[in-house]
């Protein structure tokens, strides 16, 4: 079955860095592209960046260009997401989801906290 | 990219329908039928309800349906069912090439 697993997350220092990575299985993971979504405390998801299958094509919501970079590996079934110059605003629980065929998010992984803060 | 508008809270009795509206724009749920529905529980992970407007992933039950009309969709339920209380989102696809959700409506089951 499709599984996504996120790691990495941690509490960490304003301007400081952290990678988020989400393994991927039960599914060809280089057909598909990635979303990253984020929810602070007690708050509404944030989209934050989506990568195309061949990492030919990447966005990211405003508040994060600039500061995240997503990538992949897709020998690895891995998706990233680099996050510098961190913000006590970036507090969330970080999700990947896979971008599904119908303009969807079909599987969500269990996400991971990130916790800025002095 | 400002958020969709969801109303913050909806209630309703076992067995009656509730309906959530999701208002955005033209640049993104009045253009593109790319809206989707996210049902999440307190302490998990979303899951998609409806794809496409009006599309159910294979396992949802047909209490649920989605509609659209101009820059406003809605998700609506019948058959209300004490195991339908959560948060959901909904979300559309932008002329942006980007995603963006609504802040989210709390269903209340009476």
């Amino acid at each position: 079955q499709v599984q996504l697993v996120e790691s990495g997350g941690g509490v960490v220092q304003p301007g400081t860095s952290l990678r988020l990575s989400c393994v991927a299985s039960g599914f060809t993971f280089s057909h598909y592209g990635f979303h990253w979504v984020r929810q602070a405390p007690g708050r509404g998801l944030e989209w934050v960046a989506i990568i195309r299958p061949d990492e030919s094509n990447k966005y990211y919501e405003d508040s994060v260009k600039g500061r995240f970079t997503i990538s992949r590996d897709n020998s690895k079934n891995t998706l990233y997401l680099q996050m510098n110059s961190l913000r006590t605003e970036d507090t969330a629980v970080y999700y990947c989801a896979r971008d599904g065929p119908n303009w969807n998010l079909d599987y969500w992984g269990q996400g991971t906290l990130v916790t800025v803060t002095s | 990219q400002s958020a969709l508008t969801q109303p913050p809270s909806v209630s309703g009795s076992p067995g009656q329908s509730v309906a959530i509206s999701c208002t955005g724009t033209s640049s993104d749920v009045g253009s593109y039928n790319r809206v989707s529905w996210y049902q999440q529980p307190p302490g998990t992970a979303p899951k998609l309800m409806i794809h496409e407007v009006s599309n159910r992933p294979s396992g949802v039950p047909d209490r649920f349906s989605g509609s659209k009309s101009g820059n406003t969709a809605s998700l609506t339920i019948t058959g209300l069912q004490a195991e339908d209380e959560s948060d959901y989102y909904c979300s559309s696809y932008t002329s942006s090439d980007t995603w963006v959700f609504g802040g989210g409506t709390k269903l209340t089951v009476l």
